[in-house]
């Protein structure tokens, strides 16, 4: 079962900056948190992942609380090719690093 | 590079037939995982495989389905008898550590 829980749509408009949150509040010291989207009829891509320290991407940055309870994707500055299914999700490298997708969450850009 | 690839993209069948699903990791990925998605839905993990052999099928939903890697690269996901209930788009996935890399997916729809 997924260890995550995500809020099921958002919008954003165009240009500004998309904040997706997410929590994860049984994550152990191992995992790590890792967020993929997946756009109609295509596999899940990677966007970016972190285990205690905030971290940045060409694509996005990923901010952990101190508690490591819960997260937040950035996009900052949206654009409309951003419309997809964004899932957050926790996993732990050294049992395997199986995925337990939820149901992530569908973010409209807006024009 | 190449991607991870899947074959075919699409297949149909009737219930009761049996199926076989393709999936090329990328070269050199030891791990190797096969994940189910039903509509509107988050994709399921079914099947890990660390090299040749199948480190965790504890997601396998039933002894229908089964799955081998022989040469630790190419993988087959093997479903007998199948049901309508097995329709769903199948993903594959390969990794050399933190980050899956995810194939187009086979929608698989049994009449």
């Amino acid at each position: 079962d997924a260890k995550t829980t995500q809020p099921p749509s958002m919008d954003c408009a165009e240009g500004r900056a998309a904040n997706l949150p997410c929590n994860h509040s049984t994550i152990s010291g191992n995992e790590y948190v890792y967020w993929y989207r997946q756009i109609h009829s295509q596999g899940p891509q990677y966007i970016i992942h972190g285990l205690k320290n905030n971290e940045t991407n060409e694509m996005a940055s990923l901010i952990i609380t101190e508690d490591r309870k819960s997260s937040t994707l950035i996009l900052p500055h949206a654009t409309l090719r951003d419309t997809a299914v964004y899932y957050c999700i926790v996993s732990d490298l050294n049992t395997g690093n199986q995925f337990y997708f939820g149901t992530g969450t569908s973010l409209t850009v807006i024009p | 590079g190449a991607g991870v690839s899947q074959t075919p993209s699409n297949k149909v069948t009737e219930k009761g037939k049996y199926v076989e699903l393709r999936c090329d990791p990328i070269s050199g990925h030891t791990a190797l995982y096969w994940y189910r998605q039903s509509l509107g839905q988050g994709p399921e993990f079914l099947i890990y495989f660390q090299g040749t052999g199948a480190a965790d099928d504890s997601g396998l939903p039933n002894d229908r389905f089964f799955a081998v890697r022989p040469e630790g690269s190419v993988s087959t996901l093997k479903i007998q008898r199948t049901e309508r209930g097995d329709s769903a788009v199948y993903l594959c996935a390969s990794s050399l550590g933190n980050e899956q890399f995810f194939g187009p997916g086979t929608r698989l729809t049994v009449l």
